[in-house]
């Protein structure tokens, strides 16, 4: 399967600070891409949808002030949690969606990424 | 609107033995996704399902697209310690790409 990358794995910061992390797509491009949060024992809960070269959308409840991204390339999207709180401590994954069309058959697959553990101090 | 429930939540089982798990939605889907997670980890995508009726396997999982487009299956067949994790079913919600979840199905193997 296709590979996604995640950077950093694990980051401990100060409450106030800015905390980015970046999600790359390796072997593909992918037009959009996925920000989703994990709570424990929980299922994942998207965020947001990364656009290449737009601005992305974000899911109601979730302040897209305070969780910037930005789709620069086809293969990059990164997630920046300013001015983190402890409360903003999660698992943050990216997915890629990767859309093929061979043999006139049209797949829409997503690969994730393995996550970012944050926590806020 | 569309939802995914899964069952069985959490499972108990003993090395060697046979595993299945399904999803069942209201809504028709076009593709069903399965990934397994393991703790601290992304999820992987062990099967994906495009076509209704469609039957695949991926060494010992197989997972089935039901006829009607609003249910799907995993079987694990002879499962080993390696198979701990959380299964999750998963299809998109629209054209869009969103992914929607089921809960997830918590595996454990006792050696």
């Amino acid at each position: 399967g296709a590979v996604v990358s995640q950077h950093p794995s694990r980051v401990i910061c100060k409450s106030g600070t800015s905390v980015k992390i970046e999600c790359r797509s390796l072997d593909f491009q992918a037009t959009t891409m996925f920000w989703y949060r994990q709570f424990p024992k929980q299922s994942l809960m998207l965020m947001a949808t990364s656009n290449e070269g737009s601005k992305a959308t974000y899911e109601q409840g979730v302040e897209k002030d305070k969780f910037l991204i930005n789709h620069a390339s086809l293969t990059l999207s990164t997630l920046t949690v300013t001015s983190a709180h402890p409360e903003d401590s999660s698992f943050y994954i990216c997915s890629a969606r990767d859309l093929e069309k061979s043999g006139g058959r049209s797949t829409d697959t997503q690969y994730f990424g393995p996550g970012t553990r944050l926590t806020v101090l | 609107g569309q939802q995914l429930n899964q069952s069985p939540q959490s499972m108990f089982i003993q090395e060697g033995e046979d595993v299945s798990m399904n999803c069942t939605s209201s809504s028709i889907f076009n593709t069903w996704l399965w990934y397994k997670q393991d703790p601290g980890e992304g999820p992987v995508l062990l099967i994906a399902l495009y076509k209704a009726g469609e039957l695949t396997s991926n060494g010992r999982l197989t997972a089935q697209f039901g006829i009607t487009r609003k249910d799907s299956f995993l079987n694990i067949s002879a499962s080993i310690p390696s198979d701990v994790g959380i299964y999750f079913c998963a299809g998109p919600r629209n054209q869009g790409g969103k992914l929607i979840f089921g809960q997830g199905t918590e595996l454990s193997v006792k050696p």
